[in-house]
């Protein structure tokens, strides 16, 4: 009963694979994330977006692409990943008004395996 | 000191019992405090804010210590569906980022 959605829900890609992975949102949400979640770990961030413009990017490595298309989109493109990039890759909205008590909404995930 | 600690359990216990979980940040200009519940391999989902003069939610307690920097979750009444991994969530960080525990992990037994 997410409002955020994820697609795929699974997918397993080469070390030489191009994919892409997608995200919206339909609530208003101004802002928009990316993170990485390794089992029995807590999520990572990578990147957050702020009214379409990439506002954080967590030193994460050029083989992951992000891209806000609109306000209500954003996708992952994935690049010559490696074994260690298999994770649980989840996007999040929030209002994105920074107010103090603003809440993260996250979608269903992508769980990710790279071979 | 890492910026949001928490006992990373699990915590064992029977159906019916109460259990608290404590937690901990560093930055003492944090704002935002929150519970989140994690299922094993599906997403976050909010379970409460916490607000300074503590709330309640049902069998939910959360309360704030700003003074000693702590947070807590108190669960009443545990049920089987209460299994999960609670996430304390602390808004901080140089551009005031949401910091995530690494979990406590709860299982309620029959």
């Amino acid at each position: 009963d997410t409002e955020v959605t994820q697609t795929p829900k699974h997918l397993v890609m080469g070390m030489t694979n191009k994919k892409s992975l997608k995200c919206e949102q339909h609530m208003g949400h101004r802002a928009m994330y990316w993170y990485k979640q390794k089992a029995k770990k807590p999520p990572e961030l990578m990147f957050v977006y702020s009214y379409e413009k990439l506002s954080i990017n967590e030193s994460v490595p050029s083989r992951f692409s992000p891209e806000c298309p609109n306000s209500s989109l954003l996708n992952l493109h994935l690049h010559a990943l490696q074994p260690e990039d298999s994770a649980l890759y989840l996007c999040a909205s929030s209002r994105g008004d920074r107010a103090t008590n603003e809440k993260l909404f996250f979608g269903s995930g992508t769980q990710l395996s790279v071979l | 000191r890492k910026e949001v600690e928490q006992d990373p359990g699990p915590f064992n216990v029977p159906e019916g019992a109460t259990v608290a979980f404590n937690c901990t940040y560093s930055n003492s200009a944090s704002q935002s405090f929150f519970w989140y519940r994690q299922d094993c391999r599906k997403e976050p989902k909010l379970l409460m804010s916490v607000y300074s003069s503590g709330n309640e939610d049902g069998r939910f307690t959360a309360q704030l210590n700003r003074a000693s920097q702590y947070i807590s979750l108190l669960i009443r009444d545990s049920k089987l569906s209460d299994s999960a991994t609670y996430l304390c969530v602390v808004r901080g960080g140089s551009q005031g980022n949401l910091i995530f525990g690494k979990g406590t992990k709860l299982s309620v037994k029959p």
